[in-house]
């Protein structure tokens, strides 16, 4: 199973920053990978596909980048919603992994 | 609206079995493979596997082969995910979420149902 690897854990910054998260896959997967954002008692919600497409409705502060093994998730201006736990997924081969979160808290 | 309901907490043993629903609705069921995935307290997300509700063929991680089962019921719009052999760490939120068509990615997601196991 490919295994994606999230770069950091937890993060504290503050509003205005601007963020980076990273995940990186075991192996090559193309574009196949998606961000989620997910905050308590719910479930995930859909920021990006295809590493890099921005889906409709997410702010554009909200960016993708990457492809084969390396990725990236940036926030450009934090938002006080966006304090969240954000997970990348692989969609290139079953079985569909995950990275084990992000959790983004405000310092 | 594309809607995905799933069924309620379950409280079980360990040992015992759970099986868990999730009715679709807002679009044509038959076109969507459904992915299951569950996350214990306080951890990350984790993929159980994904049906394709057209002809019922699965694809289940090897975590869970021969412990999980995913089935469909054309004339409800109903998936089901069994599983079988519950022991304490299969204490999770379990949810069913919709795959975007010829993608990987998950679009709408259910409420999620919790699955305590407990002696």
């Amino acid at each position: 199973a490919i295994q994606l690897t999230q770069s950091p854990s937890s993060l504290s910054a503050s509003v205005g920053d601007r963020v980076t998260i990273t995940c990186r896959a075991s192996q090559g997967i193309s574009s196949a990978l998606a961000w989620y954002q997910q905050k308590p008692g719910k479930p995930p919600k859909l920021l990006i596909s295809d590493a890099s497409s921005l889906e409709s409705g997410v702010p554009s502060r909200f960016s993708g980048s990457g492809s084969g093994t390396d990725f990236t998730l940036t926030i450009s201006s934090l938002q006080p919603e966006d304090f969240a736990t954000f997970y990348c997924q692989q969609f290139n081969n079953y079985p569909y992994t995950f990275g084990q979160g992000t959790k983004l808290e405000i310092k | 609206q594309v809607q995905l309901v799933q069924s309620g907490a379950e409280v079980k043993k360990p040992g015992a079995s759970v099986k868990v629903s999730c009715k679709a609705s807002g679009y044509t069921f038959t076109s969507y493979y459904i992915h299951w995935v569950r996350q214990a307290p306080g951890q990350g997300l984790e993929w159980m596997g994904i049906i394709n509700p057209s002809d019922g063929s699965t694809n289940y991680a090897q975590k869970f082969q021969g412990r999980v089962t995913m089935t469909r019921d054309t004339s409800t719009s109903t998936v089901y995910m069994e599983l079988s052999s519950l022991r304490s760490e299969d204490t999770a939120v379990y949810y069913c979420a919709r795959r975007r068509y010829r993608s990987g990615v998950i679009d709408y997601w259910g409420q999620g149902t919790l699955v305590s196991v407990s002696s």
